[in-house]
């Protein structure tokens, strides 16, 4: 099955600084890769996505990168800012394929600190 | 709408015991889903069912039992409790499988096994 690398496990910034979370993936058959972000207690919320066929995506101030021969794709937030404080996940998942659905494959999670 | 609604938000049960987690969503999704997260640790499927009648095993089911009788509602079953079963349980529902289709979650429901 679908493994998902994801670095680092902490990563602590300055407000206004960016910041970047790595994510590889094992399976060259995963074609959809969704980050989300789960503050402390919360569910998790999908902040950006991105399918196989892109190679990056921008919203506002987050973006996401994806090297499909590589198998490694990243979140980019820019002027972070303290609400951007939380931990974020990324995943990948196949679907699409015509077969049931297997949700998706989650990393073990990036704690974001956004210092004052 | 609710969307993924997850019942009881907080349960401690004893070794042995049984419960089950209800979910129910109200946006006429296919697919449903049942995650758990453990401290430190991303999201790991338990089941999931692509709609009524019809449920499949993800990767950590043992210990778990689903039924879909219809489309709003997918309960999780603990038949017998074991501390490896204390977590932070997610249902979560989505449209189709299609790349793509946002997956919702619900609020969670945190459980001890003491």
């Amino acid at each position: 099955g679908e493994n998902v690398e994801q670095h680092p496990s902490t990563l602590s910034v300055q407000e206004g600084d960016s910041a970047v979370i790595k994510c590889t993936y094992s399976d060259s058959a995963s074609n959809y890769f969704p980050w989300y972000k789960q503050e402390l207690g919360k569910r998790p919320q999908l902040i950006i996505d991105i399918r196989s066929n892109v190679g990056e995506k921008k919203d506002q101030r987050i973006a996401v990168t994806l090297n499909k021969t590589a198998k490694h794709f990243s979140l980019h937030i820019t002027e972070t800012q303290p609400e951007d404080s939380a931990v974020y996940f990324c995943a990948a998942s196949i679907r699409g394929s015509g077969g049931g659905a297997d949700g998706l494959t989650f990393g073990k999670g990036t704690h974001l600190i956004i210092q004052p | 709408n609710a969307g993924v609604t997850q019942t009881p938000k907080f349960r401690i049960l004893k070794i042995g015991q049984s419960m089950t987690l209800q979910c129910a969503q109200d946006m006429n999704h296919n697919y449903m889903y049942w995650y758990r997260q453990d401290p430190g640790m991303g999201l790991k499927l338990i089941y999931y069912s692509v709609g009524a009648g019809i449920t499949d095993k993800g990767e950590v089911p043992n210990g778990y039992n689903v039924s879909r009788s219809t489309t709003e509602d997918f309960p999780l079953r603990l038949e017998l409790a074991a501390p490896s079963q204390t977590s932070v349980y997610f249902c979560a529902s989505s449209y189709t499988g299609r790349a793509g289709n946002t997956i919702y979650f619900g609020e969670g429901s945190w459980l001890t096994v003491v």
